[in-house]
C-alpha cells in the first residue's frame, strides 16, 4: 500500500519551457501532498505543500510564480516549473500522507535539465 | 525555525562492522521519521518513532527517540553492501502541520 506515483521521471528541455510534473497518490487520498527540491548529494529541501483545494503553501524563498502547484483532487498534485532555466535544473520530488503524523511516502522524483 | 541536524555527513565501513547515524532537533519533535535514499533512487519510509524513549528494531537496524523527543538514532549491526546509500532522519513537529524538516543525511559506503 501507499504507493506514490510520479511523472515524468526525466525532462530534458530548453530554456523558456515549462515543465508540468504529476504527482499521484495510487492507493490513498491525499488531502496534503509535499513538493521537494534535491540537489546532488544533499538533503531534500521542502518548496511548499500542496492542499487539496485550496491555495499552495510555499516555503520561503521559494518563487510562487516560478513553480505553479495545483491540487486538483485528492489523489493528484501537479508542479509546474514556469519559463525554467538551467538554474532550475534539479531532482524534483513529490510525497503524500494519508494523515497527519503518518509517514510521508515518495515518488520516484523528475529529473529536470534544461539546457 | 526549526532544524534537525544529522551527524556524520560521511561514514565509509568494511562490510560487517557496525554504523550509526545521530539526529538532533532544536525543538521537541511529535514524532520522527527515518529514510533511506539509494543513489539515484528516492527516499524510501524506514520507521516512524512517536513515544519518547522508544525503541524499534528492524532486523539488523535499531532505532532510537530520546527521552525528551529531541534526539534520535539509527544503528546498523554487521553492515552489508546492500546498506550502501544515504539514510535521512525527519522531524515532526506535530499539530496539524504535516511538514517534515529533514536532516542533511549520512551517506554510508560499504566496503566488501
Amino acid at each position: 500500500g501507499a504507493v506514490v506515483s510520479q511523472h515524468p521521471s526525466w525532462v530534458i528541455c530548453k530554456s523558456g519551457t515549462s515543465v508540468k510534473i504529476e504527482c499521484r497518490s495510487l492507493d490513498f487520498q491525499a488531502t496534503t501532498m509535499f513538493w521537494y527540491r534535491q540537489f546532488p548529494k544533499q538533503s531534500l529541501m521542502l518548496m511548499a505543500t500542496s492542499n487539496e483545494g485550496s491555495k499552495a503553501t510555499y516555503e520561503q524563498g521559494v518563487e510562487k510564480d516560478k513553480f505553479l502547484i495545483n491540487h486538483a483532487s485528492l489523489t493528484l498534485s501537479t508542479l509546474t516549473v514556469t519559463s525554467a532555466h538551467p538554474e532550475d535544473s534539479s531532482f524534483y520530488i513529490c510525497s503524500a500522507s494519508q494523515t497527519s503524523n503518518q509517514p510521508q511516502h515518495f515518488g520516484d522524483g523528475t529529473r529536470l535539465s534544461i539546457l | 525555525g526549526q532544524q534537525v541536524m544529522q551527524i556524520p555527513q560521511y561514514q565509509h565501513v568494511q562490510e560487517g562492522e557496525d554504523f550509526t547515524t545521530y539526529c538532533n532537533s532544536s525543538t521537541t519533535l511529535s514524532n520522527i521519521q527515518w529514510y533511506k535514499q539509494r543513489p539515484g533512487g528516492h527516499p524510501v519510509f524506514l520507521i516512524q518513532l512517536v513515544k519518547s524513549g522508544e525503541v524499534k528494531k528492524q532486523k539488523r537496524l535499531t532505532f532510537q527517540f530520546g527521552e525528551a523527543k529531541k534526539n534520535s538514532s539509527l544503528h546498523i549491526t554487521a553492515t552489508q553492501t546492500t546498506d550502501v546509500g544515504t539514510y535521512f532522519c525527519a522531524g515532526n513537529s506535530g499539530g496539524s502541520n504535516y511538514k517534515l524538516t529533514f536532516g542533511k543525511g549520512t551517506l554510508l559506503t560499504v566496503n566488501p
